[in-house]
């Protein structure tokens, strides 16, 4: 059973527009979230992260939002770039410290 | 800036042959991770080592050993290759009082035939 689940799996938008991608976990314990982004040829890379007693963190046109209750969890980007397409990985971990459990990826791609 | 540096970066073998992928870090990080990244699957754990010595088993462990030479080196061994290991596999490093922050190298992209 994948414990961290990410929707959609691919997303097409245009340039300047803003992108939402969402992901849902299973375990309650779960408590540090980073969004990880991945460009063609590359290894993945920290793009934000949140931690549960957090509800939104912002770093420039990227906010992750965080919803304890409901176990989701969103990343919006606003006034979307074609230099945004990527894979992107929504995770979770029990503390800072534990391994993470990755959900399935968004392959996004922003046209111009 | 944090350097995982893997090989080979593509590599084709037939079943039931026998590949080693490596991983060297540069950054004096404790912890080393092995994942495999597979379309709609993500990223899955498949191994990983706190230190020279150690080794942990993680999520999909089935079919790989793993062995942690040094602090900078970590190899994955599959000694019976299968078409089902056929993905990219990459290798992370985190240091202990940093947070959680992963640092990924370029993969390696293993073809079994």
């Amino acid at each position: 059973q994948q414990q961290v689940r990410q929707s959609p799996q691919s997303l097409t938008v245009w340039e300047g527009g803003t992108t939402v991608l969402t992901c849902s976990y299973e375990d309650s314990t779960f408590n540090y979230f980073p969004w990880y982004q991945q460009f063609p040829g590359e290894g993945p890379a920290l793009l934000i992260s949140i931690l549960s007693v957090s509800d939104k963190k912002e770093d420039g046109r990227f906010t992750t939002f965080f919803n304890k209750r409901e176990k989701k969890l969103s990343l919006h980007i606003i006034d979307s770039q074609p230099g945004d397409s990527a894979i992107y990985f929504c995770s979770a971990s029990k503390n800072a410290g534990a391994k993470l459990t990755f959900g399935g990826g968004t392959r996004l791609t922003v046209r111009p | 800036e944090a350097a995982v540096t893997q090989s080979p970066r593509n590599k084709v073998t037939v079943t039931g042959g026998n590949v080693t992928l490596s991983c060297r870090q540069t950054n004096s990080h404790n912890y080393m991770y092995w994942y495999r990244q597979d379309t709609g699957h993500g990223l899955r754990l498949i191994h990983y080592s706190y230190g020279a010595g150690n080794l942990q088993i993680g999520d999909v462990p089935d079919g790989y050993k793993a062995t942690r030479t040094t602090q900078e080196d970590f190899f994955l061994l599959l000694e019976l290759a299968s078409p089902s290991q056929t993905s990219l596999y990459f290798c992370a490093s985190r240091a202990t009082d940093s947070g959680n922050t992963l640092y990924f190298g370029e993969g390696s992209r293993l073809i079994v035939v």
